[in-house]
């Protein structure tokens, strides 16, 4: 069974930092493209990062860009977001999500985590 | 590419149909096209790809349909389950883009 499980989501005041983490089982991790989608409470979904397979294409969202950092590691089958100089308006749940092919294909998400909740404020 | 979809609420009775629109700004590459299912307190479920395939474990009354920009997803007949919200996705260029969401609620 597939499983993606996060951590690290925590209350954190405007221009902090913080690092979400992403366990991942039941698949071969190395294979696949994995991302982050937010979810601000009572909101619609926006997808914020994603790394390739192996590693070497990230790719941000414009509203995070040069402030969040996606990385992973194959080895230890986690992924993690670095959230640098945080706004309130980074308030929302945060998936680990997978794409449904393998080795960057373009392809929809088959396997959501449960979300971590991260809250922004003073 | 901006999708947009309608309407924001649909409010129907278990037992009717359901139909979902997802209009983009411009051409989904090779329809490459997702909707999925979101339940209160649940991260989303992948209902449909490409557009009409259905994933794995979805039942026959959710069906997609649709091409380069109007997409389409029915629901035949409604279950109490099936009372959501539901979103579109683009994943055929970068950065994948959601539509805002329709919310399909009991009458």
């Amino acid at each position: 069974e597939v499983q993606l499980v996060e951590s690290g989501g925590v209350v954190v005041q405007p221009g902090g930092s913080l690092r979400l983490s992403c366990a991942a089982s039941g698949f071969t991790f190395k294979d696949y493209t994995i991302h982050w989608v937010r979810q601000a409470p009572g909101k619609g979904l926006e997808w914020v990062s994603l790394i390739s397979w192996d590693g070497t294409s990230p790719y941000h969202a414009d509203s995070v860009k040069g402030r969040f950092t996606i990385s992973r590691d194959n080895g230890k089958n986690s992924l993690h977001l670095q959230m640098n100089s945080l706004k309130t308006e980074d308030t929302a749940f945060y998936y680990c999500v997978k794409d449904q092919g393998a080795y960057g294909v373009y392809s929809p998400f088959d396997a959501w985590g449960q979300g971590t909740l991260v809250t922004v404020s003073s | 590419i901006v999708l947009t979809q309608s309407p924001g609420t649909l409010s129907l009775s278990p037992g009717e149909r359901a139909t979902l629109s997802c209009r983009a700004s411009r051409r989904v590459n090779s329809n490459n096209l997702a909707w999925y299912q979101q339940k209160p307190g649940q991260a989303p479920r992948l209902l449909i790809y490409d557009a009409s395939s259905r994933a794995t474990g979805i039942p026959d009354r959710f069906s997609g349909s649709g091409s380069a920009t109007d997409f389409t997803l029915t629901i035949s007949r409604l279950e109490p389950e099936d009372f959501a919200v539901y979103y579109c996705q683009q994943y055929g260029s970068s950065p994948r883009t959601f539509g805002q969401g329709t919310n399909v609620e009991i009458k």
